[in-house]
């Protein structure tokens, strides 16, 4: 049962350009909700996280967009950049649980 | 820090031979998760160590998979014996669990599985 989803698989974006990864889940009593970035033949590594109880974090060019009644949240990247390409996992975990969730992934290219 | 370190970093096998992945966690981390990557399936958790105990191994995909953690500096993932379906990307990663919801998972460069 796939808990969380994530759209799209893959995404191409102009450099300069606006990236937008979505995603939806269905377990409300998620609490916790990290994006991971990876680049191949890495490991995924943290990039922004939030908390339901905000509707919106940002950190330099990268901003979660969160909607709890909707229960979608979603990672936007600001003047993308070439270095920016990689695969992007959205992750959901419930609060005194360390088992992270993960939707499909988006494969993200920027091209000059 | 050395941050996460895995080995081998790529394996090569047989089908029905024995298959050993090491982990070495981040010092001082508490927790330690293992997690297989396929373009399929793509990432699963297929257990998860807090304090050395196996807290959830529910998502090892059958009796042929086991994995350990004698101290906290060291982990293994067997797989016997091995089959082509088990060609994946394996991942561990760690964490410092705390009273902080969400403690980051920090995640090694990967084992590539093939078996042949």
């Amino acid at each position: 049962q796939q808990q969380v989803k994530q759209s799209p698989q893959s995404l191409i974006v102009q450099k300069g350009g606006i990236s937008i990864i979505n995603c939806a889940y269905e377990n409300t009593a998620f609490d916790y909700f990290p994006w991971y970035q990876q680049f191949p033949g890495k490991g995924p590594a943290l990039l922004i996280a939030i908390r339901p109880d905000v509707s919106e974090k940002k950190e330099g060019r990268f901003t979660i967009s969160f909607n709890k009644s909707a229960k979608q949240f979603s990672l936007h990247i600001m003047d993308s950049q070439p270095g920016d390409s990689a695969t992007y996992f959205c992750a959901a975990i419930t609060g005194g649980n360390e088992k992270l969730t993960f939707g499909t992934g988006t494969r993200l290219t920027i091209i000059p | 820090d050395a941050g996460v370190i895995q080995s081998p970093r790529h394996e090569v096998t047989e089908m029905g031979q024995e298959v050993t992945l090491r982990c070495k966690p981040i010092s001082g981390h508490n927790s330690l998760f293992w997690y297989r990557q396929t373009m399929m399936r793509g990432l699963e958790l297929l257990i998860y160590f807090n304090n050395n105990v196996p807290i959830d191994d529910s998502g090892m995909p059958e009796d042929r998979f086991s994995a350990k953690m004698p101290n906290a500096s060291f982990s293994t993932l067997k797989i016997q014996p091995s089959e082509p379906r088990d060609s994946a990307v394996y991942f561990c990663a760690s964490s410092f669990r705390g009273r902080a919801l969400g403690d980051t998972q920090y995640f090694g460069p990967g084992t590539r599985l093939t078996v042949l």
